[in-house]
């Protein structure tokens, strides 16, 4: 039972450029979320899903998109990199029932630099 | 949508005082979640409350949730040096899940 996996840890791209952040997770969970961290700001909503087939935007979703094919993968995609997109991303899960849901686990997070 | 202010932002505590972080909200909210996260880490799931005045302890840590569920509190009991790192909440129904912008514990030994 591994959790949530994030990959990459690492990455560098250059302006304009695109790329996918990776997050599986085995836990069968229904909600996938991602998040964003920079210093000072806290953890903003990217994008979430309540389950397979099902997206939708959160708080700052401008320059991402994501899709939610299998219960198990939510990947993140950046459309071309900005400099403000430069950030510690986390991608979380959890069980969920009806209106609740049952407390996140996350994964170790990706860190992105865009130069 | 709803908001929460988490206070304070920062804490510098000497070791062995006890701490408070706060999320208050001017909406009813249906539950909070609470979640620490170590420098340099990922946060960690903490404790679910959803009853009106709802009290919960974990060793050291105690959770409230407001009679009227606009407020939550975490207490640290006797603080430790482990305890260093920031502590969120989080709140929502499934769907948008929101967090508190957190307070920063620092713990002098």
């Amino acid at each position: 039972n591994a959790g949530v996996t994030q990959t990459p840890k690492f990455q560098v791209l250059k302006t304009g450029q695109s790329m996918t952040l990776q997050c599986a997770q085995d836990m069968n969970h229904e909600y996938m979320s991602w998040y964003r961290q920079d210093p000072g700001m806290g953890l903003r909503l990217i994008h979430y899903s309540v389950g397979a087939g099902i997206t939708d935007q959160g708080e700052v979703p401008n320059g991402y998109n994501v899709s939610r094919s299998t219960t198990e993968d939510f990947p993140l995609r950046l459309l071309s990199a900005a400099p403000s997109q430069t950030s510690v991303y986390f991608c979380a899960s959890s069980y969920s029932t009806g209106n609740l849901n049952y407390g996140y686990t996350f994964g170790s997070g990706t860190r992105l630099t865009v130069v | 949508g709803q908001q929460v202010m988490q206070i304070p932002q920062y804490q510098h505590v000497q070791e062995g005082e006890d701490f408070t972080t706060y999320c208050n909200s001017s909406t009813t909210l249906s539950n909070i979640q609470w979640y620490k996260q170590r420098p340099g880490g990922h946060p960690v799931f903490l404790i679910q409350l959803v009853k009106s005045g709802e009290v919960k302890k974990q060793k050291r840590l105690t959770f409230q949730f407001g009679e009227a569920k606009k407020n939550s509190s975490l207490h640290i009991t006797a603080t430790q040096t482990t305890d260093v790192g920031t502590y969120f909440c989080l709140h929502g129904n499934t769907g948008k899940l929101i967090f508190g912008q957190g307070t920063t514990l620092q713990v002098k030994p």
